[in-house]
């Protein structure tokens, strides 16, 4: 089993261009989540999703659009970068709601430059 | 809201050394707590957590934690660090109605050989 996996690992945009990122999993989780992480300020939720065909927002969700069409994948677009969005890109997926005790299992990261 | 503050930021140790770093959430609800590692180049990886029952948790690589509802805290310690535990990690909670993980701003340990 792959896990959670990501695509691209590593990307560098020009300020306007846009992006997808991926995130794949084979764990068959319902839940699935996108962060970034940037220094000093751990990791911030963007946005969510609690199965198929549902997403919501997170703490930090303007400029970024996202996807979950099928159960073992969830998109991350960017439609118009900018130099603020320059991060690392973690997607994590969890199994159904237990109380939040569950845990969340990460990808190994997507990390995004904008000039 | 929910809140996670880690106070230690950056914690330089030396191989043999014990460890503690401090984590306090707020947060009035019933919690689950988190302790994640990243490694140089790696995903998170989960260390220990706690949910119910003994306060007292043993995680992975010989790190524990102790959830004290008083002080409300979840601080990790392991009795002997070494070269390998050179790593960021991060707390986390989540309570309510909410699957969401709010993580605390990370500590970065340096464990010199």
């Amino acid at each position: 089993n792959a896990g959670v996996t990501q695509t691209p690992k590593f990307r560098v945009l020009k300020t306007g261009q846009s992006m997808t990122l991926l995130c794949a999993q084979d764990m068959n989780h319902e839940y699935m989540y996108w962060y970034r992480q940037d220094p000093g300020m751990g990791l911030r939720l963007i946005h969510y999703s609690v199965g198929e065909g549902t997403t919501a927002k997170g703490e930090v969700p303007d400029g970024y659009n996202v996807s979950r069409l099928k159960k073992q994948n969830f998109l991350l677009g960017l439609e118009s970068a900018a130099p603020s969005q320059t991060s690392v890109y973690f997607c994590a997926t969890q199994t159904g709601y237990s109380g939040g005790s569950n845990t969340q299992y990460f990808g190994p990261g997507t990390r995004l430059t904008v000039l | 809201a929910q809140s996670v503050s880690q106070h230690n930021h950056h914690v330089i140790l030396s191989e043999a050394a014990s460890l503690e770093l401090g984590c306090n959430y707020s947060y009035g609800g019933t919690v689950n707590l988190f302790w994640y590692v990243q490694y140089p180049g790696q995903h998170l990886q989960l260390l220990l957590k706690y949910f119910s029952g003994d306060p007292l948790v043993k995680g992975i690589k010989g790190f524990e934690a102790e959830f004290i509802k008083s002080k409300f805290s979840f601080n990790l310690r392991k009795p002997s660090v070494q070269w390998s535990d050179t790593a960021e990690y991060f707390c986390a909670v989540s309570g309510g109605a909410t699957n969401k993980l709010i993580f605390g701003t990370g500590t970065l340990l340096a464990v010199q050989p």
